[in-house]
């Protein structure tokens, strides 16, 4: 039973264009919530992240929104550009001492088109 | 060097052979991990040490057995591995359990003949 869902498994932009990527949880003890990038050969790098008591951070061109009703979360790339083309894993942990545990999404490979 | 260096980077090895994959951080944090990753299938945890104390251990066969000698260094030990354990594995670190991110390293990638 997956508590963090990327529904998409890719999606392709056009240069210059936004990029929009989703992602669903269950788990309502959720509070802390990361996106990473992931190039081929190489391990995931954190991206940004937004905890529970927020519903948006920016940085830079990329913004996550997190709609704690809906249980959804959204990366926003813009302008998107051919160095984003990668697999992006939206992350999640659980409130509480001692808690080190992300659950991850199985990733969306994020095509970006020149 | 900086960030999370691991090695080997890939890894071929029989069922009946013993190994071990190491991961360094140079970046001053007290919380490592290790991760698989297997093809089509997320990211799961296996090991946490924090303060070089394993803090969990998500069900993990006895065939894999970590050991964290400082804060710095991690290592999984592999004995009498079975094919289905031919993955990605993925060292992690952090700064504590609070809202801090974990930095990864680029794995090693593992082959059971």
């Amino acid at each position: 039973d997956q508590q963090v869902k990327q529904n998409s498994p890719s999606l392709s932009v056009q240069e210059g264009r936004i990029s929009i990527l989703n992602c669903d949880y269950t788990n309502s003890m959720f509070d802390y919530f990361l996106w990473y990038k992931k190039y081929p050969a190489e391990g995931p790098t954190f991206l940004i992240s937004i905890s529970s008591i927020k519903d948006k951070n920016e940085d830079g061109r990329f913004t996550v929104f997190l709609n704690k009703s809906a249980k959804h979360l959204s990366l926003h790339i813009v302008p998107s550009q051919p160095g984003d083309s990668a697999v992006y894993f939206c992350a999640a942990r659980a409130s509480g001492a001692g808690s080190y545990q992300l659950t991850f999404g199985k990733g969306t490979k994020l095509s970006v088109i020149p | 060097e900086t960030g999370v260096t691991q090695t080997p980077r890939h890894l071929v090895m029989g069922m009946t052979n013993k190994k071990s994959l190491k991961c360094e951080q140079h970046l001053g944090h007290n919380a490592m991990y290790w991760y698989k990753q297997s093809a089509k299938k997320p990211l799961e945890l296996m090991f946490v040490y924090s303060l070089e104390e394993r803090v969990e251990n998500n069900s993990v066969p006895s065939r894999f057995s970590p050991e964290c000698p400082n804060s710095s260094h991690l290592f999984l030990h592999l004995h009498t591995l079975q094919p289905e354990d031919s993955a990605l594995y993925l060292c992690a670190s952090s700064q504590g359990e609070g809202n801090q991110p974990q930095h990864f390293g680029d794995g090693t990638r593992l082959s059971i003949l």
